[in-house]
């Protein structure tokens, strides 16, 4: 299987400053159409987890836009520009490009200083 | 608006059966593959199992293999999954995950997405 590798595992992070959150793979995400299937989730405290970017750069619908993805083959980033409180949670990146085997990151839980 | 709602949680001793159920709304569900994914207390997230559309295409994780059955009414739009012979380890949040991809057509295949996950239930095994 695929292995996920988030870093770090904790993060506390000042109210209005930046935070980032990288995820490697054990192999390359690309996939035979050319697009490279690797997702970020949020977590927030006692809710399910939620989408926040497909595709490694690809914000959902309704997502803030001081999220933002990027990355290529093995190496990904997830940024916040600015914490806001409502950002505390745990977040998982997911590769889809090796199904069914789908894999996640171990989770980087995202806290205010 | 898109919803996932699953059901049939419970408390369950060792070696036991329960059948959790995910009703879908909003969407055309018909039109999706659908997944199951894990939580234990306190860790992340496992996928468990996957299946297609039209129910070609059914994928387990190797700790449920054999344990677990996937299935899907596409007429009721509900998911569900089978969970026999129940270990401690089986212990966990269970939410259904909605897809785009997870399948092959005559000419090509596409990846798994997740886009839309359920609320969760709870499976407690324990004597």
């Amino acid at each position: 299987d695929v292995v996920m590798t988030q870093s770090p595992l904790s993060l506390p992070v000042t109210l209005g400053q930046p935070a980032s959150i990288s995820c490697r793979s054990s192999q390359s995400l690309v996939y035979s159409d050319g697009n490279t299937y690797l997702n970020w989730f949020q977590q927030r405290p006692g809710q399910s987890p939620r989408r926040l970017i497909y595709k490694v750069s690809n914000r959902d619908s309704g997502v803030p836009d001081r999220f933002s993805g990027s990355g290529s083959g093995t190496d990904f980033t997830l940024k916040i520009s600015r914490v806001e409180a409502e950002d505390v949670g745990v977040y998982y990146c997911m590769q889809g490009t090796h199904w069914p085997r789908v894999t996640f990151g171990q989770g980087t839980r995202l806290e205010i200083k | 608006e898109v919803q996932l709602v699953e059901s049939g949680g419970g408390l369950v001793k060792p070696g036991g059966s329960l059948r959790l159920s995910c009703a879908a709304s909003g969407f055309t569900f018909s039109s999706y593959s659908m997944n199951w994914v894990r939580q234990a207390p306190g860790k992340g997230l496992e996928w468990v199992s996957s299946i297609s559309s039209s129910s070609s295409y059914i994928y387990y994780a190797d700790s449920v293999k054999g344990r677990f059955t996937i299935s899907r009414d596409n007429a009721k739009n509900s998911l569900y999954l089978q969970m026999n012979s129940l270990r401690a380890e089986d212990t966990a949040v269970y939410y259904c995950a909605r897809d785009r991809g997870g399948y092959c057509s005559s000419t090509s295949c596409y990846a798994v997405d997740m886009d839309v996950w359920g609320k969760g239930t709870t499976v407690t095994v324990s004597s």
